[in-house]
């Protein structure tokens, strides 16, 4: 069965320091997607990235980058120079089919709180 | 440029009493699915539908009911609601084209409160 793990429950920055939000998973398939949701306090799940398991080259989206580690099992976020509009609960997930049954399962999420 | 949609947005019932929460998507995706959210857990999964007429099972669909009689709505109902059903309720729905489905769109959430 799939996992996701991410170990971080809260974390706590002041603003412009740099972030680093775990992800561990689980799988057995060696097909297979990862995603990163945010939900600021406003309730709603904003996609951020999906990686495939067959693509391990990094990616920088502004501030934001993903590190993909096949050999760890791991999928970090790093938020640069962190902004309050940052605070949020941040998800990692995992999606094991690409077919007709694909379905993210999802880690327990990290509280960020970035203070001015 | 709706996306996906949730009615209703808030909700209390009390124990026994049954609802149905409605999902409605304009954007032609095959794939709908119904999540809860609760402190501490992340999101997980409830049902989930691969096309109009078809529904399967997630994580956790006990004392849940769906249906999807047309492709852009995916219904969730509970029949005899329980506290243990107080959460927040998420859909989304996806598209799979070439053979990848694309991220999941979601909702803005149902906020569930059983007394």
């Amino acid at each position: 069965a799939q996992k996701v793990t991410q170990a971080q429950t809260e974390i706590s920055v002041v603003e412009k320091e740099d972030v680093t939000l775990d992800c561990v998973y689980e799988t057995r398939d060696t097909t297979y997607y990862l995603f990163w949701y945010k939900q600021p306090p406003s309730g709603e799940l904003v996609f951020l990235i999906r990686r495939n398991s067959f693509d391990e080259q990094n990616e920088i989206s502004g501030r934001y980058s993903w590190n993909f580690q096949k050999s760890t099992s791991s999928f970090n976020f790093t938020i640069t120079a962190s902004q309050v509009v940052d605070s949020a609960v941040y998800f990692c997930a995992l999606s094991e089919e690409a077919g007709a049954n694909s379905k993210l399962t999802f880690g327990k999420g990290i509280t960020l709180s970035v203070r001015p | 440029n709706a996306g996906v949609t949730q009615t209703p947005k808030f909700r209390v019932l009390k124990t026994g009493q049954s609802m149905t929460l409605l999902c409605a998507q304009d954007m032609n995706h095959e794939y709908m699915y119904w999540y809860r959210q609760d402190p501490g857990m992340g999101l997980r999964l409830i049902h989930y539908s691969v096309g109009e007429g078809t529904t399967a099972k997630g994580e956790v669909p006990d004392g849940y009911n769906v249906s999807r009689l047309k492709k852009q709505n995916f219904l969730l109902g509970l029949e005899s609601a329980a506290p243990s059903q107080t959460s927040v309720y998420f859909c989304a729905s996806s598209s799979l084209r070439t053979g990848r489905t694309s991220p999941l769109h979601f909702g803005n959430g149902t906020r569930l409160t059983v007394t």
